[in-house]
């Protein structure tokens, strides 16, 4: 399968505690996504890399919120002290990187916070 | 403020009848757009595109209509599959800096085709 890949794909934390998320973005994509999606809701733009370089952030990504891929290939986001309004679907998208493009999504990681 | 609105949050149609499934948008910069696919537990998958300069785009059972007068796409499978259940997002684009590269979303639209 050569698709993007999330891991892990179900976190259950306290609240207070830290988590990371991991996605693997399809081989040859210079662009990877984070969204995120609460119930009854669509998927919400967080932040963009194009290759290493985190080129934009939402304004949903506040301080506890840090991504990063280094050496252009997988990416991790982690959440620090978390809130249980941080519980949500974290979905994670790959793409070509040319203009007009669709993305390719993995399957997420459903985020619950206790 | 949601600036790409499904205002259905359901749909029920009859397996071979056709399914229309409606999205409207607010900004007149929007130039693109997307329609997605969502099964439980997986991720969105893309399932066809227009761009502002057509009205219409078809990839077999289905068609996309955009009316850029009235801000409104349209989704029509026909027919429709019982496989084609599922929740339908519309996601809009644009070149403009402000929105640079990423997508913006609908909230949903779930689709249940009855057999």
């Amino acid at each position: 399968d050569t698709g993007v890949s999330q891991d892990p794909r179900h976190k259950i934390t306290k609240r207070g505690q830290n988590v990371t998320f991991r996605c693997d973005p399809i081989s040859e994509h210079n662009r990877l996504y984070w969204y995120r999606q609460t119930l009854g809701q669509g998927p919400e733009f967080l932040t963009y890399f194009q290759n290493e370089a985190q080129l934009e952030k939402s304004r949903l990504l506040s301080d506890r919120f840090s991504a990063e891929r280094p050496k252009g290939s997988f990416s991790t986001l982690e959440i620090q002290r978390t809130e249980q309004g941080d519980s949500a679907m974290y979905l994670c998208a790959s793409s070509l990187g040319v203009t007009r493009e669709k993305l390719f999504f993995g399957s997420g990681t459903q985020l619950s916070v206790l | 403020d949601q600036q790409v609105k499904q205002n259905s949050p359901s749909l029920s149609v009859q397996e071979g009848r056709i399914s229309i499934l409606n999205c409207d948008y607010t900004n007149s910069m929007f130039d693109y757009f997307l329609w997605y696919k969502k099964y439980p537990a997986e991720g969105p998958t893309f399932l066809i595109s227009i761009s502002s300069i057509k009205d219409k785009n078809e990839d077999g059972r289905f068609t996309v209509f955009l009316n850029k007068s009235a801000k409104h796409l349209s989704l029509h499978i026909v027919p429709s599959q019982p496989g084609d259940s599922a929740v339908y997002f519309c996601a809009a684009s644009s070149l403009s800096m402000e929105y640079g590269n990423k997508l913006v979303f609908g909230a949903g639209t779930i689709l249940r085709v009855k057999s």
